[in-house]
């Protein structure tokens, strides 16, 4: 069965601080894979989505970067945070043939104070 | 531009009763339509989804939707609530055809059963 593990589970960070949250999928080979937000209280929004390693696509700009340095690995990151990052970050999987249906990790919680 | 609309934020019921979550969305074909759930502090996930065929699709936990073409609908019913079934449920589309699952999400409906 595949599995997704997101890390870390909640941070803490001071605004203008670096940031970097990581995503790993186990029991999938070459899956797509994406990165969503969601503002507290609000809906999720996609950030980023990868097809393959080392490529990534941006959906909406929001001040981060995303890197898929290993088949099974998506990293998001930003070298100065911003109070507006503050919310739920979410890396998601799906297959990359017929791959409508997403599968959600557990999550990043991240306070910007 | 297709959108997702969940017309009640919030909607409480008691333990045991039916429950029935809206859904309408806007596209100008058939998307791929899904139910997530997410519980408090945790990730979402999938309740069910639908593409084509029976309109009727069952999903976890004893969770149904059922698509409506003419009204533009995916509803999310149970027949018998519990008070573990009080989350948020968000509603997504998606028009996948390409490389990006890009999932247009509803603002979510928060579910409250009172004991």
């Amino acid at each position: 069965a595949q599995t997704i593990h997101q890390w870390p589970v909640a941070e803490i960070k001071a605004v203008g601080s670096p940031l970097s949250l990581g995503c790993t999928i186990k029991g999938k080979s070459s899956p797509n894979l994406y990165w969503y937000w969601q503002a507290t209280g609000g809906t999720l929004q996609q950030l980023f989505y990868s097809i393959t390693v080392g490529q990534v696509e941006s959906v909406v700009q929001l001040n981060l970067s995303a890197s898929r340095p290993k088949d099974d690995q998506f990293i998001l990151s930003t070298e100065k945070l911003l109070l507006s990052h503050s919310g739920f970050y979410l890396c998601a999987w799906s297959p990359q043939v017929s791959g409508n249906t997403l599968y959600f990790g557990e999550g990043s919680r991240l306070i910007v104070v | 531009a297709q959108s997702v609309t969940q017309p009640d934020a919030r909607v409480t019921v008691s333990e045991g009763a039916s429950l029935q979550l809206r859904c309408k969305y806007s596209y100008s074909a058939t998307p791929y339509l899904f139910w997530y759930v997410q519980y408090p502090r945790q990730g979402l996930q999938l309740l069910l989804k639908y593409y084509s065929g029976d309109p009727v699709v069952q999903g976890v936990n004893s969770f149904e939707a059922e698509f409506s073409k003419s009204n533009s609908s995916f509803h999310l019913q149970k027949a018998s609530v519990h008070w573990s079934d009080s989350a948020v449920y968000f509603c997504a589309l998606s028009m996948y055809g390409g490389s990006n699952a890009k999932l247009t999400f509803g603002k979510g409906t928060k579910l409250s059963v009172k004991s």
